[in-house]
This record gives structure tokens, sequence and C-alpha cells, in this order.
């Protein structure tokens, strides 16, 4: 499975866009990257998946550039309630048995 | 709406105790995973399964061992419980080789 690095924290402001990349030099030709949100006292929660190039979806959009070697969440306009822990992993959509790999994440938070 | 369920929000146990924990998802899904997650570390996979009576260890399987006796149900065990087993464990779901996995609330497990 493929290792991702990820910074460790990010501070924003309300209304702000927030990027939040993610490395991952060894991805698999078959690997598709996730990223999930996880809030105090919850079990994460999924955000957005892709490939390639960039999907987007009501909560946020994912940028893969062309060497697959890293990827981008963008959230747009931000709000307090963004204040959470982000996760990007990477990993095979066809293999059985695939094993969810979380990493130590990214810890948004967002001040008024 | 995706459900996973985990038997206990709270739990309180002793040293030495034999703790079940209870996972059930109502989505048909193939896998299913145990994590645990303390602070500073991150998520961390104890164990996971592919198919029922299937199982394989995740990066952290010392001192729990689990049980899938039905698709829908994953029991994590600890045969003796310790106090460095005191953290929040999260169960998963997700369907054959995909990445999208569903948690349940977790378990805060305390042991004394």
């Amino acid at each position: 499975l493929a290792k991702t690095t990820q910074p460790i924290s990010m501070d924003s402001y309300e209304g702000q866009e927030v990027n939040i990349t993610c490395s991952h030099n060894n991805i698999a030709t078959n690997d598709y990257i996730t990223w999930y949100q996880q809030f105090p006292s919850q079990g994460p929660r999924f955000i957005i998946q892709g490939y390639k190039t960039k999907v987007t979806n009501e909560v946020a959009s994912l940028f893969i550039p062309a060497d697959r070697k890293s990827s981008t969440l963008s959230l747009p306009r931000v709000s307090l309630s963004d204040t959470a822990v982000y996760y990007c992993l990477v990993g095979d959509l066809g293999t059985g048995g695939f094993k969810t790999i979380f990493g130590a994440g990214t810890r948004l938070f967002v001040k008024a | 709406d995706v459900k996973v369920t985990q038997s206990s929000r709270y739990l309180v146990k002793r040293t030495g105790e034999k703790v079940f924990l209870e996972c059930v998802q109502d989505m048909d899904h193939e896998n299913m995973f145990w994590y645990r997650q303390d602070p500073g570390l991150g998520l961390r996979l104890i164990y996971f399964s592919y198919d029922v009576k299937m199982k394989e260890k995740g990066d952290i399987p010392e001192g729990y061992s689990v049980s899938r006796e039905k698709k829908e149900r994953f029991s994590l065990i600890l045969e003796s419980a310790s106090t460095n087993q005191t953290s929040m464990y999260l169960c998963a779901s997700s369907g054959g080789g995909g990445t999208e996995a569903f948690f349940g609330q977790g378990t805060r497990l305390t042991v004394v």
C-alpha cells in the first residue's frame, strides 16, 4: 500500500479556500486516492475519491496531477464546522480485502 | 442510510478481564475493520476481515483477536485487558475492493 505524507496541521479563517496536499510518491497504477474527514469523538467520514485530473462534489474538489504522486483536497469557503482532521489514503479499488490504512492526517483549525 | 453500529459507546473494564467489542453493519459489505485511535497516533489497524471466518492481522494485532461468524458482524476480543489498551476503538466496513469505508461511532474503552 502506498504511504502518504500530509502536513500535521493547518490554520485558516472562515470564508477562505483551504488546500491540503498529500504526497504519495509510490502510488501504484491501480490505486485510487480517497479523502476522509473526522470530527472529535466520531468515526471518519468519506469526502471524495479520484483517480486522475479533477473530481468535484458538493463538499470538495480533488486535484490530481498527471504523475499522480500527490493530490490536493480543496475545501471552498470553509466555515467553523470544517474544523476537523483530514486523512488521505491511496489503494487499489479492485483488490478484494483491501486494507484501509490511515496515516496521522491533517488537523485543520478554522478561526472566526 | 448506511449504518455501522458498535455495541457500546463507553466501556470501563478491569485489568485482566476478557472484553468483547461488537460491530454490526447493514450494508452487506465484504470487508470489515477494527482500528484503535490514540492522540497523536491517528488510526491504527488492528485486524480486518474480507469474508466470513476470514481474518488478517493489521499493524497492531498483539493482545487482540477477532471473530467473524456472520457477514454482518465483526467482533474484537481483548483476551486479557491491560491499561495500555485504553483507547477509542473504531469499526468500519467497505464493499468488495472499495476504499470508501463507513465507520461506527466508536467505543471509548477504559481499562482500570
